[in-house]
């Protein structure tokens, strides 16, 4: 059971537009940033926006992190196959032993 | 660009100590900055933070799991290390170690090492 809620999966069809949601509560995400990781197939994750809503050099435009009091989303427009992975939500948790905590990740398939 | 390179053996057996090295290179592992962590994932399951530590030695450790991990650094090799004590099989996992900043993002990850525990 994860400390952070995403759904466990996503679908599209290419040059479509997913949301990914990542649920938490004033103890994490109400108090922190929220970074966003893609996992590609056998591969390690990968940084892909951090600080709610950055993205780190070499990141498309296409995919763009908020967030809203306890909740952060991931949005990826214009999808493509290779944009099939899986996708992690983190951040900090204060809650009397801080600790970094993550989402369970979701998957996109493209469909 | 920093790099992350996780070394270790493949296999440990239960109830025995699980040791893992971070070598870093394309900078100086002595960043005010940073904290270099260790993230690990079980087989077809998420990821599990489990701790960080800075070059001065301050350590962050996932509750979960502190009262059986360890992490220290070798500045003079531009390295840090895990040691997991009493493992079981629950300790399976693939193990990556991260540059992480602050308590805010990891960047970059190591390829991972996959550490299986079994007698």
């Amino acid at each position: 059971q994860s400390v952070l809620t995403q759904p466990p999966s996503v679908s599209a069809a290419p040059g479509q537009k997913v949301t990914i949601s990542c649920s938490g509560t004033s103890s994490n995400i109400g108090n922190s940033y929220v970074s966003w990781y893609q996992q590609l197939p056998g591969t390690a994750p990968k940084l892909l926006v951090y600080d709610n809503n950055k993205r780190p050099s070499g990141i498309p435009d296409r995919f763009s992190g908020s967030k809203s009091g306890t909740s952060a989303t991931l949005a990826i427009t214009g999808l493509q196959t290779g944009d099939e992975a899986v996708y992690y939500c983190g951040t900090w948790d204060s809650n009397l032993n801080a600790y970094w905590v993550f989402g369970g990740g979701t998957k996109v398939t493209v469909l | 660009q920093q790099q992350l390179q996780e070394s270790g053996p493949g296999l440990v057996k239960p109830s025995e100590t699980l040791s893992l090295t971070c070598s870093v290179s394309g900078g100086s592992i002595k960043s005010t900055s940073y904290y270099w962590g260790w993230i690990r994932q079980p087989p077809g399951k998420g990821l599990e933070w489990i701790g960080s530590i800075h070059y001065r030695g301050s350590t962050h450790y996932n509750p979960s799991l502190k009262s059986r991990v360890a992490m220290s650094v070798d500045s003079s090799k531009n390295q840090f290390s895990l040691k997991l004590t009493s493992v079981t099989a629950a300790d399976t996992a693939i193990y990556y170690c991260v540059r992480q900043y602050g308590d805010y993002w990891f960047d970059p990850w190591g390829r991972g090492t996959l550490v299986a525990v079994s007698s």
